[in-house]
């Protein structure tokens, strides 16, 4: 099973918006609805942002938004702060009681 | 919250076998509608799942990995373990213990991670 594809940087400035995709197949990404977003700071374990293509976890402040259309899913970060620098992963499930990632994105807040 | 305890030393050499084991406090674990699962990251790189395993025994694993992966669960201990065997410098990562919603669904709670090192 291939990993997702990500863009390996995206940046914005401080108050903007930013939309960081992960393009998947129809047998993963397109297939169900079981696609999350990480957000990873250096040196830290990845935290849960989005579940279920747009859930937040209780405490992910609104800012964060997930969205799919056809193979590709997107999370959103809106109102950048400077904490929102990180790397963003997606996961997806493809079936066949499998689980991937996608390959990360660097998230630079100018 | 998961706690992650390493069996043995951070290096490996070629050939030998991880083992890693992750203990859980509160009252999920004995829920079945989690599973309990293990994501390794090599250094600089992106995350892989390794496999992940039910309160209940059922046990699944990343197809590239299955031959030589075995998670097992220990219930009367809260603690879920992973062993890797024959490893090799691709092994190098960082290893996390997780909290899953269900096989390929999510994660919600992560252990601390911990370098292992495969190094003759």
């Amino acid at each position: 099973q291939s990993a997702l594809t990500q863009p390996p940087s995206a940046s914005g400035s401080p108050g903007q918006s930013v939309t960081i995709s992960c393009t998947g197949t129809s047998s993963d990404v397109g297939a169900y609805n079981y696609v999350s977003w990480y957000q990873q700071h250096p040196g830290k374990a990845p935290k849960l942002i989005i579940y279920e293509v747009r859930k937040r976890p209780s405490g992910v402040p609104d800012r964060f938004s997930g969205s799919k259309s056809g193979n590709t899913a997107s999370l959103t970060v809106s109102g950048l702060q400077a904490e929102d620098e990180a790397q963003y992963y997606c996961s997806a499930y493809p079936g066949n009681d499998n689980l991937i990632f996608g390959g990360g994105t660097k998230l630079t807040v100018l | 919250q998961l706690q992650l305890q390493k069996s043995g030393p951070g290096l490996l050499k070629p050939s030998e076998t991880l083992s890693l084991t992750c203990s859980v406090s509160g009252d999920s674990f004995s829920s079945n509608r989690y599973d309990w699962g293990w994501i390794r990251q090599p250094p600089g790189k992106g995350l892989e799942w390794m496999g992940s395993i039910y309160y209940s025994g059922s046990v699944y694993y990343n197809p590239s990995l299955k031959s030589r992966v075995t998670i097992s669960i220990d219930t009367s201990k809260n603690q879920f373990s992973l062993n890797l065997n024959s490893v090799t410098a691709a092994d190098t990562a960082v290893y996390y213990c997780a909290r899953g919603g269900a096989i390929g669904a999510y994660f919600d709670s992560w252990g601390q991670g911990t370098l292992l090192i495969v190094s003759s």
